[in-house]
């Protein structure tokens, strides 16, 4: 599976959009992009996920770059409830091993007032 | 639905001794997982399972035992306890894994072994 790049921690206030990079360069044409989150002591809670275009759905937009090389997790709205470890994930379509989740340590994004 | 229900909440287990982390889901989900996680770390696949009878390790399976009797159920037995095992535990489960499958976890097991 690909590996993915996030960086380890980001600020956002109260109010305005986040917007958290995921670099996935060798990402292979049946890989999807995934976005889990974890707030803290809880167990991860998927947001999104996507293939080629762009996604929205009530949590979130995901962008994906043309190339797929990488891409952005989008909170519109940002509140303090949205302080949490940020997962990108890349997770083969196909089953078995390959289709499981390999969580890498994320980006811990926290939400000021 | 109480989705993915894993018990107990915290246990504390001297080394050598042995114990099972209960998970169970109401979702019929076909398949079920146990990750763990180490403080600021990411989450480490365990053991997963695509359906009842069947079991595949993951990433890092040594010192565990799973079984899958029913649907339902996923147990995790730690045979040996050694403080190298005191982590968070989580159990998941997914209706398949094709494309756009989610994972629901569970509320997390601590583990501490002294």
């Amino acid at each position: 599976d690909a590996k993915t790049t996030q960086p380890p921690s980001m600020d956002c206030a109260e109010g305005r959009a986040a917007n958290l990079p995921c670099n996935h360069s060798t990402i292979s044409g049946n890989e999807y992009v995934y976005w889990y989150r974890q707030i803290h002591s809880q167990g991860p809670q998927y947001i999104i996920h996507g293939l080629k275009n762009n996604e929205t759905n009530e949590m979130a937009s995901l962008i994906i770059t043309e190339d797929r090389k990488s891409s952005t997790l989008i909170l519109p709205h940002a509140t303090l409830r949205d302080t949490a470890v940020y997962y990108c994930i890349v997770r083969s379509k196909s089953g078995g091993s390959q289709g499981n989740l390999i969580f890498g340590k994320g980006t811990k994004l926290s939400v000021k007032p | 639905n109480a989705g993915v229900t894993q018990t107990p909440k915290f246990r504390i287990l001297k080394i050598g001794q042995s114990m099972t982390l209960q998970c169970t889901q109401d979702m019929n989900h076909n398949y079920m997982y146990w990750y763990r996680q180490d403080p600021g770390m990411g989450l480490k696949l365990i053991y997963y399972s695509v359906g009842a009878g069947i079991t595949d390790k993951g990433e890092v399976p040594n010192g565990y035992n799973v079984s899958r009797s029913t649907t339902e159920d996923f147990p995790l037995r730690l045979e040996l306890a050694a403080p190298s095992q005191t982590s968070v535990y989580f159990c998941a489960s997914s209706l398949g894994q094709g494309a756009g499958e989610k994972l629901f976890f569970g509320s997390g097991t601590q583990l501490s072994v002294l």
